[in-house]
């Protein structure tokens, strides 16, 4: 098993849809995790940490499941402006920090 | 505040030759990170230090890498020898101390080998 795994996409959805992306990690003693986005041609951006009991910011929702080793990402009413590619980021331990290799968001009018 | 910053923002080298990247986080962080990005795929974790610690370098690809952080601050990548299949963005981030605290990235050096 990888040790960050996400679904590459693309994710091709309408403007104002809800949009969920999940993504594995394998070490089960991993302590943060957060969610990137990453823009053509730019450098990763931080879009939210994910906090155990879960955290929100506007349209954005993260989850944690420990159990399962997954963190999650929902994006309610999609912006044009959210297309994106979405990094998930884990701990990996001794302070590496591991990026899964992104989903694409395209969000159409 | 000043943000992560990397020179040169763009390098062009010929096969074979040497050349550096340098990385000077933001005041403060403890901790830098470089990272790799080929066209089209995911970032590539290289090296990471943390304050005086020894690095972790278990991602550097081949000997012909090496970076230095100097003062626990500034960093410099290192390529020798260059080959084509080292064209990428390598890209900087530093954090404060601590798990939970977040990457800042620079904008990243896109090395060109022709």
């Amino acid at each position: 098993r990888k040790e960050v795994e996400q679904d590459p996409g693309p994710f091709n959805v309408p403007e104002g849809a809800t949009v969920a992306f999940n993504c594995t990690y394998s070490n089960s003693a991993s302590q943060s995790f957060f969610w990137y986005r990453q823009d053509c041609r730019k450098e990763p951006k931080l879009l939210m940490s994910v906090y155990s009991s879960g955290n929100e910011d506007g349209r954005f929702t993260a989850q944690l499941n420990r159990a399962s080793q997954y963190i999650s990402l929902l994006i309610r009413d999609s912006k044009l402006s959210d297309s994106a590619t979405y990094l998930c980021v884990v701990n990996g331990g001794q302070g590496n920090l591991i990026f899964g290799k992104g989903t694409k968001l395209s969000v159409k009018p | 505040g000043a943000g992560v910053s990397q020179s040169p923002s763009n390098k062009v080298t010929e096969k074979g030759k040497d050349v550096e990247l340098r990385c000077d986080p933001i005041s403060g962080h403890t901790a830098l990170y470089w990272y790799r990005q080929s066209l089209g795929q995911g970032l590539e974790f290289l090296i990471y230090f943390q304050g005086n610690s020894a690095p972790d370098k278990s991602g550097l690809p081949s000997d012909r890498f090496s970076a230095e952080r100097t003062g626990g601050s500034v960093s410099t990548l290192t390529i020798q020898r260059t080959q084509q299949e080292d064209s990428a963005v390598y890209l900087c981030a530093s954090r404060p101390t601590g798990d939970y605290s977040p990457l800042h990235f620079g904008n990243g050096t896109r090395l060109t080998v022709t």
